[in-house]
């Protein structure tokens, strides 16, 4: 089965911090991706990736970074953390043209 | 993408199939229809996609009218395991791997 394995399932970090959020799959996968998810927005999708050190932004790029040096890891930044930022951060990984197979997610809170 | 209608929630009963309609009426003729579903506390996980034909797997199947205006997900015999949120997402299969659009779904409650 495919392993999608997100660092922390809780996390809580103040306004202004760095944060790093990890995301590592086991199947050699090409592509990965990071959304978040809030109540009556749905998934929204803030960065991908189709191949090492490549990276495209998603819907809602905006306070965040991403870095992808090795193939099966995937790492989310918020350059200075936020209030609005408080949310599930979901990542994903899929082969070319295959569906896409989701960690259980990181809740984070900044307060 | 083609956008997605799904009735906000839906009861079952143990036991009983469980038919999970999805409206995507703007569809276009490259686009797949996938459905996802997400237990609380969990990631989405994949359950089948489909172009034109009927698809069936260990956990579902998925019937896409001639017109594919429309599919309904099938769950043949729900069990309390498969309460969750159910997602109908519409996407090429070739940005399948690149972005896929989640709406509210509907939450399905079996009941025992």
């Amino acid at each position: 089965d495919v392993k999608v394995t997100q660092s922390s399932r809780y996390l809580v970090k103040r306004t202004g911090e760095k944060v790093f959020l990890e995301c590592v799959q086991d199947m050699d996968h090409e592509n990965m991706f990071w959304y978040r998810q809030d109540p009556g927005l749905g998934l929204r999708l803030i960065y991908f990736s189709y191949d090492v050190k490549m990276k495209e932004k998603g819907d809602i790029p905006e306070g965040y970074s991403v870095s992808r040096e090795k193939k099966e890891r995937f790492s989310l930044i918020l350059e200075s953390a936020s209030t609005n930022q408080t949310s599930m951060y979901l990542c994903a990984s899929s082969p070319p043209d295959w569906p896409q197979h989701f960690g259980d997610g990181t809740r984070l809170s900044i307060l | 993408d083609a956008k997605t209608t799904q009735p906000t929630s839906m009861d079952c009963a143990e036991g009983r199939a469980a038919n999970l309609p999805c409206n995507h009426s703007t569809i276009s003729g490259n686009e797949y229809v996938y459905w996802y579903r997400q237990i609380h506390s969990q990631g989405p996980q994949y359950i089948i996609h489909g172009l034109k034909n009927n698809e069936t797997n260990e956990m579902a199947s998925l019937i896409i009218t001639e017109d594919r205006k429309s599919s309904t997900l099938i769950l043949p015999h729900a069990t309390l395991r498969d309460t969750a949120v159910y997602y109908c997402i519409v996407s090429r299969e070739e940005t399948s791997g690149s972005r896929l659009t989640f709406g509210e779904g509907t939450q399905l409650t079996v009941n025992p």
